[in-house]
């Protein structure tokens, strides 16, 4: 089966940094995903690496060591609105894209 | 908005009853997954469907029940409802049947009294 572990909470403020691991345990790894929700909502899709390496999407950025079997999400100039539940997901043989618990970021100003 | 619909939106019930979750994946995706996520839990993965066919299964108890339909719709039957199946369940649908990016709607609010 997979596994996945990430922090369970991060609190910073207004234009800091942050910085979410996650490491996985898995068989059969295609990729790694990250997700955000805020409270009550849908997740919505940050981030996909396959490779390993550095992805920028705007103020966010994810990256992958396959031999490390670790990733992380970078949040970088963070807003108020970024306070928000954040969830990398492996993607690994059978077709199943396993979530990890979840990491609660909150923003102060 | 994701264009994944989800009905109904919220639904309140009684132990031992049978709900069905409809959902309608993104125009042109051929891949649905259901998810379950209980208050301030991450994503249980339920089941994956892939163009009609189940192609992924998680620990989806028995039960539980899902198909998706020629017109790629999916329903998740939920049978002898118990207290601890209240959660938010959400679909997801992809183009791709091997993808790290999926659509999320907006969930269905299960709850039983």
């Amino acid at each position: 089966g997979q596994s996945l572990e990430q922090p369970s909470e991060v609190t910073a403020v207004e234009g800091a940094i942050v910085q979410i691991n996650c490491t996985y345990q898995t068989s059969g790894f295609y990729g790694l995903s990250w997700y955000q929700q805020h409270d009550g909502g849908a997740p919505t899709f940050l981030s996909y690496n396959a490779l390993d390496g550095l992805e920028e999407t705007g103020r966010f950025s994810s990256f992958l060591s396959r031999s490390d079997s670790y990733g992380y999400l970078l949040l970088q100039e963070l807003q108020m609105k970024d306070s928000a539940s954040y969830f990398c997901a492996v993607r690994a043989a059978g077709n199943k894209l396993t979530f990890g618990g979840g990491t609660r970021v909150l923003v102060k100003p | 908005d994701s264009g994944v619909t989800q009905t109904p939106k919220h639904l309140i019930t009684a132990t031992g009853q049978r709900v069905t979750l409809r959902c309608s994946p993104r125009s042109g995706d051929l891949s649905v997954y259901w998810y379950q996520q209980s208050l301030d839990q991450g994503l249980q993965f339920l089941i994956q469907y892939y163009n009609g066919e189940e192609r992924a299964k998680g620990n989806i108890l028995e039960r539980f029940s899902a198909q998706q339909f020629p017109d790629l719709h999916s329903e998740l039957n939920l049978s002898s409802l118990e207290l601890g199946d209240s959660a938010l369940y959400f679909c997801a649908s992809s183009a791709q049947q091997t993808t790290g990016e999926l659509f999320f709607g907006e969930g269905s609010r299960l709850t039983v009294l």
